[in-house]
Formats: C-alpha cells, structure tokens, sequence
C-alpha cells in the first residue's frame, strides 16, 4: 500500500549547522503535509504545514519543501539549536482529517 | 493557544481490567482522535470522532472502544487490557484551518503498562 517514509533514521548535526529532514510519500492524491516536533516523552508538536498547490512555506527558522514531481517532501531547520533535537515527522493528510504519519527521523544537535 | 488535555500521564494496570484514558480539549474542535505510539511502528490511529457521539475505526481498532458524550471530550475505553496493549496513547483534536484542510493538535500522551 501506500505510505509516508523517511530517508534516514538519524540526523546528526552541529549547533548553528542548518538541518535538512527529508521524507517520501507515495500517495499522489494527498493534498496536505505536516511536519511535527516530538521531544522525548512529549506529544507531537506541530511546525509547519504546506498544502499540495505550494511548493515552499516559510515559519520562524523553519521551511518547508515540497516537490511533487518526486514526491518529495523537507524540512529545513535554519541555525539548528540544542533544544531542536527532537524525532521529526512528516506526515500526510488524504482529506477526511485523518493522518498518515511516518515513522520519524532523529535529529541530534551537538553544542 | 490549542490545548489538549489528557488526564493520566502515566498508569500500571493489571491484565484484564477496565481502563479507561480521558482527553479533553479547550478549542471547540469539531474532530477528535486516539492513536497509540509504538517503537517501530510510528503512529497509528484506533478510533476517531467528527461530533458528539459519532465515532469511527482507525486502523486498529481492535480491543478498544470510545466515548464522546460532549464535543470536548473524547474517552478510550480498553474494556479488558492486555500486555500488547502496554504503549503510549495519544490524543488530538483538529479543525480547519486557513488553507481548508485539517491541522491535527496533540496532547502530551499517556504511558499505559499492563502487566
């Protein structure tokens, strides 16, 4: 069936370093995109959303991406700080106000 | 600022008793979800609501029903827990936001063990 994924599990950056996240999704008919924050033993936190007629949307030191000729979706993160290490999920939003989540990806800032 | 609201941060409780997880949220959101978290496993939806007693299966429904007498709250029931049940539970709210689509909020997850 189809989903949402990431590339990579772990990203490991440096303070002050710029972050990029990335995730596929396969389901050519989504037409909304959220990217989450989720600290260690918190919920999820909403940063940013796009819909499918956008390819870029801007937010305080985050933007996101999306390329839907690849199915592309990213998350960068400007001036990556300690307190941004956290697991990072993109997911996908077919309508009906359900979520399709991926599995998220690590993300470590080292001062 | 959106806030959901879930009772019980954390609970143990024994194989085969009666649980129930209650969520409450301040935004007069029309939509309400459960979901579990799972190592490996991501996110994955148990039941949702889109008004006062309306519910709908996610896509593990299984072992739990829920309960939404009044628009903010939302209540999962586990009506006899079992160990694969042990997880943390999430709920969030959503409403429409200014592109028209749905924009999910979270509360901060409760941390249910059966043992």
């Amino acid at each position: 069936g189809e989903s949402v994924g990431l590339h990579l599990p772990t990203l490991s950056v440096q303070e002050g370093d710029n972050s990029i996240i990335n995730c596929a999704y396969s389901n050519s008919a989504s037409d909304y995109f959220i990217w989450y924050k989720q600290e260690s033993g918190k919920g999820p936190q909403f940063i940013i959303d796009i819909r499918s007629n956008m390819d870029k949307r801007q937010g305080q030191r985050v933007t996101v991406l999306l390329n839907k000729t690849v199915k592309h979706l990213s998350l960068q993160i400007a001036a990556t700080q300690p307190g941004d290490s956290a697991v990072y999920f993109c997911a996908e939003n077919l309508g009906y106000s359900t979520l399709t989540f991926g599995k998220g990806t690590m993300l470590l800032v080292s001062p | 600022d959106v806030k959901v609201t879930q009772s019980s941060r954390y609970l143990v409780k024994r194989t085969g008793e009666k649980v129930f997880l209650e969520c409450v949220q301040d935004m007069d959101h029309e939509n309400m979800f459960w979901y579990r978290q799972d190592p490996g496993l991501g996110l994955r939806l148990i039941y949702f609501s889109y008004d006062v007693k309306m519910k709908e299966k996610g896509d593990i429904p299984e072992g739990y029903s829920v309960s939404r007498e009044k628009k903010e709250r939302f209540s999962l029931i586990l009506e006899s827990a079992s160990t694969n049940q042990t997880s943390m539970y999430l709920c969030a709210s959503s409403f429409t936001g200014e592109m028209g689509t749905d924009t999910i909020y979270f509360g901060e997850g409760s941390w249910l063990t059966v043992v």
